[in-house]
């Protein structure tokens, strides 16, 4: 069955970096986009960024461009996600989740699986 | 960036009532929307994709349309497991925004 692992949250200090990990398992990580979305506390939904199936397209939301890098490596099938320069307001559940398309940019495509998602807390 | 409004906010209803939730897109994006339901403390959970087609899984009572700018999705018989959040996403264009929710609670 698919399976979505993250790892990497905790507390950390505004201005600090954290790099979150997305375990995938049960299906062929390397066939599928891959997005980061986010959660503050209490709030909706915030898209975070996408890769393609390959790692040669990414995009990212307005509020996390410039700070967050993701990234993937299809020989351990993990997706990653280089957070830098920690704001308070990035504090949230953290989830991946794979994208029904290969493609990062294109239209269409569905996020049909989620992880349980890690908490990142960026307090000083 | 594309954004998408939802309305109402949040409502409160009766089990078996009907339930109508609305999503406008601030541009054209064709039928490139999809809806998700979240519960309380887990990840969110796909009903309908590019509109209109149900996510296998998902029960009938689940229906979403529109296209262009304004879609709906609409609930024929809530039950007590669907008192959830729901929000729509676009994947017209990236960033890949999400509408702010609309929260569905027992009346």
């Amino acid at each position: 069955q698919v399976r979505l692992v993250e790892s990497g949250g905790g507390v950390v200090q505004p201005g600090t970096s954290l790099r979150l990990s997305c375990a995938a398992s049960g299906f062929t990580f390397s066939s599928h986009a891959m997005h980061w979305v986010r959660q503050a506390p209490g709030k909706g939904l915030d898209w975070v960024a996408v890769m393609s199936y390959d790692g040669s397209n990414k995009y990212y939301g307005d509020s996390v461009k410039g700070r967050f890098s993701i990234s993937r490596d299809n020989s351990e099938d993990t997706l990653y996600l280089q957070m830098n320069g920690l704001k308070d307001e990035d504090t949230a559940v953290y989830y991946c989740a794979r994208d029904t398309d290969i493609a990062a940019g294109g239209k269409g495509g569905r996020l049909d699986y989620w992880g349980q998602g890690t908490l990142v807390t960026v307090s000083s | 960036d594309i954004q998408l409004t939802q309305s109402p906010s949040s409502l409160s209803a009766s089990v078996g009532d009907r339930v109508t939730i609305t999503c406008r897109a601030s541009q054209y994006i064709s039928s490139y929307l999809n809806w998700y339901q979240q519960k309380p403390g887990k990840a969110p959970n796909l009903l309908i994709y590019a509109a209109s087609i149900l996510q296998s899984g998902v029960p009938s009572r689940f229906t979403g349309s529109g296209s262009g700018t304004d879609f709906t999705l609409t609930i024929s018989s809530l039950q007590p497991e669907d008192f959830a959040t729901y929000y729509c996403q676009q994947t017209y264009s990236t960033p890949r925004t999400f509408g702010q929710g609309t929260k569905v609670e027992i009346k």
